[in-house]
């Protein structure tokens, strides 16, 4: 079993449907990461979550929200899908050194 | 403002020969800095890492170099594999935040 798993692993949905993707870990790391990856524009940090009752925003958290379960659970949801937010989904989680991170496989969502 | 960016999206190296990767970062504040790398239909994986105390890091076929007064850091492998071939993603850290930046990726194709 993977230490870090996503899911679905795709989905395509329709503008203005509410999705939720699912994340959950094995490693026992408190920290959790929503980033997304476009082409041309690398990984960028949606949300964050330093343990179950800590939330950050990221660099673009407009559209997206967040609710982290558990220690090893961390979903992210879109209200409101929108067709820029078609891309690639990544989950990650680190321990409390911070030493880089342990990514998911990814969720592919396609907003049509 | 990309604040980590990987000029060359893209990089053809012969079986055998040294591929050199470049990163450049724009805040100084920076000082913990790593390299994934990443097959198509999977997250990224961790390949190296390096602190601003260094500026050489070495594990096997692979070292990464940093010039903190460029503000430009470096991954060689050598020597290439065909297995090499990837896309491969600086991102840097400032210590107590526990979140990377991310570049936008280069992909490497190494030729047999």
């Amino acid at each position: 079993d993977a230490d870090v798993t996503q899911t679905p692993r795709n989905r395509i949905t329709k503008t203005g449907k509410r999705i939720m993707l699912e994340c959950s870990q094995t490693k026992g790391h408190d920290r959790m990461y929503w980033y997304r990856q476009d082409p041309g524009l690398g990984l960028r940090l949606i949300y964050y979550s330093f343990d179950v009752k800590d939330i950050n925003k990221g660099e673009i958290s407009d559209g997206y929200s967040v609710s982290r379960q558990a220690q090893a659970k961390f979903s992210l949801s879109l209200e409101s899908a929108i067709p820029n937010q078609t891309a690639l989904y990544f989950c990650a989680t680190s321990d409390r050194t911070g030493a880089g991170y342990t990514f998911g496989s990814g969720t592919r969502l396609t907003v049509v | 403002d990309q604040q980590v960016k990987q000029n060359s999206p893209s990089l053809s190296v012969q079986e055998g020969r040294i591929s050199i990767l470049n990163c450049d970062y724009t805040n100084s504040m920076f000082d913990y800095f790593l390299w994934y790398k990443k097959y198509p239909a999977e997250g990224p994986t961790f390949l190296i890492s390096i602190s601003s105390i260094k500026d050489k890091n070495e594990d096997g076929r692979f070292t990464v170099f940093l010039n903190k007064s460029a503000k430009h850091l470096s991954l060689h492998i050598v020597p290439s594999q065909p297995g090499d071939s990837a896309v491969y993603f600086c991102a840097a850290s400032t210590s107590g935040t526990y979140k990377y930046i991310f570049g936008t990726g280069t992909r490497l194709k190494v030729l047999a």
